[in-house]
């Protein structure tokens, strides 16, 4: 079945330090990835997407590329702020719609 | 417009009770989804629906758990003699489009459930 590896965390970064989060996934058919945020105290909502190879999902300026080659979708954001202290969800939808997700990386900025 | 709501937000139960968790779709969206999310992993998958009918059913865990959405809108997960292992967050989401790989589901903001 579909499966999606993202890095271990916790991650803590100061105020503008810039952000990597790893993600990579196996999925059957044309897969499109996904990058849901979940902030303190609320529930699940999509940052960004990609449902193509080579496309380029961004928001809030957050980007991820979907790479087919190296089945990788990596978040990052080249100054991140207090506000975006949340926990991060990689998701794939495979043959079919339904998602199937990482384990979540929990991300901590400090000022 | 309104967003994908759920009910109750929190249901502490004992154990071998029923509940009844309900999802009340975005209105006009095709496909409703139920996940279910232990604490400190990400969702997995139960169920969905394409419209009133039930399309794919893997991800119960067992057959005391099931699902219906018999007018095609607002969705009910009922779970029959709980059980501790039961307890999680219970999380809904619904899509425009009928079972589309590439449609954003959109989420409520989830039932937590704990099972005495």
């Amino acid at each position: 079945g579909d499966s999606v590896t993202q890095m271990e965390g916790p991650v803590t970064l100061s105020e503008e330090a810039f952000l990597t989060i790893n993600c990579t996934y196996t999925a059957t058919g044309y897969p499109s990835l996904f990058w849901y945020v979940q902030y303190p105290g609320e529930g699940l909502q999509l940052l960004l997407k990609a449902t193509k190879a080579d496309d380029k999902g961004s928001n809030k300026g957050f980007e991820a590329t979907y790479r087919k080659e190296t089945t990788s979708f990596h978040l990052e954001k080249g100054s991140v702020q207090v506000s975006d202290s949340a926990v991060y969800f990689c998701a794939v939808t495979g043959a079919n719609s339904k998602l199937t997700f990482g384990k979540g990386i929990t991300l901590s900025v400090r000022p | 417009g309104a967003g994908v709501s759920q009910s109750p937000r929190y249901k502490v139960t004992k154990r071998g009770q029923d509940v009844a968790l309900r999802c009340d779709p975005i209105s006009g969206h095709v496909s409703l989804y139920w996940y279910r999310q232990a604490l400190g992993q990400g969702p997995e998958f139960l169920t969905y629906f394409n419209y009133e009918a039930q399309q794919d059913k893997s991800g119960l865990p067992n057959d005391r758990f099931s699902a219906e959405r018999p007018e095609g809108s607002i969705s009910t997960l009922t779970i029959q003699r709980t059980e501790q292992r039961d307890s999680a967050m219970y999380r809904c989401a619904s899509s425009l489009a009928a079972g589309s790989p590439t449609d954003t589901q959109y989420f409520g903001p989830g039932t937590r459930l704990t099972v005495l």
